[in-house]
């Protein structure tokens, strides 16, 4: 089957740190993606994680639990224009995604 | 990263007309792309995969005769929402996986559907 989860909305504080998280059920992983996505626009590219551990990219962290079936994504020094949703997305024979979190980030 | 493009990025059209939109890969070749469909704050719905050469593999619930799909070369594929209704109203977004960047895909910039 194919079930992947991501809490549906959070708040933050500009400056402040937040983390995102993902779980999956899937009988085939290849890796999991995060994406964000602007109202209107298409998403973009975030970070794409196989191996477990963490990977820093900037102020963009993601972490990835194969055995666990789980993951995050962290936000760090939020600023107003990481108000967005975030997308993870499990890679198998194709790419299924979650149904997105909603960030708003207040000043 | 590899560029998709999509066009139209907005088209609106009455109830009973078919709709084309194509998804063209810029600078790579594309063997597979997908079409996806967003409803208003909800993720993505992969809609079909296609595949460059042959017929494109839809998902559970979508209608293939409804939502055309014909991936002729390997830089463009179309969909064509035939005897569109109100409730094909929505934002199609294609993606392609570029053979070198391994699985990453690269999303369109999506085309917003409106049928009156």
């Amino acid at each position: 089957g194919q079930n992947i989860d991501q809490p549906t909305e959070m708040t933050a504080t500009e400056g402040a740190i937040v983390q995102i998280n993902c779980t999956y059920q899937t009988s085939g992983f290849n890796g999991l993606f995060w994406y964000q996505q602007h109202a209107g626009e298409a998403p973009t590219f975030l970070s794409y994680n196989v191996l477990d551990g963490l990977e820093e990219k900037g102020r963009f962290s993601s972490f990835l639990s194969r055995s666990k079936g789980y993951s995050y994504l962290l936000l760090k020094e939020l600023q107003m224009k990481d108000s967005a949703s975030y997308l993870c997305a499990y890679s198998a024979s194709k790419i299924i995604f979650g149904s997105g979190t909603r960030l708003s980030i207040r000043p | 990263g590899a560029v998709v493009s999509q066009h139209p990025s907005r088209v609106i059209c009455k109830s009973g007309t078919s709709v084309k939109i194509e998804c063209r890969s810029l600078d790579f070749q594309a063997t597979t792309m997908f079409w996806y469909r967003q409803f208003p704050k909800k993720s993505l719905m992969l809609m079909a995969t296609s595949n460059e050469g042959s017929k494109a593999t839809y998902e559970q619930g979508v209608e293939k005769d409804k939502f055309l799909i014909n991936h002729a070369s390997l830089t463009l594929s179309t969909l064509t929402v035939t005897s569109a209704h109100p409730e094909d109203s929505s934002f199609y977004i294609c993606s392609a996986r570029e053979p070198t960047s391994g699985n990453e895909q690269f999303f369109g910039p999506g085309t917003r559907l409106t049928v009156l």
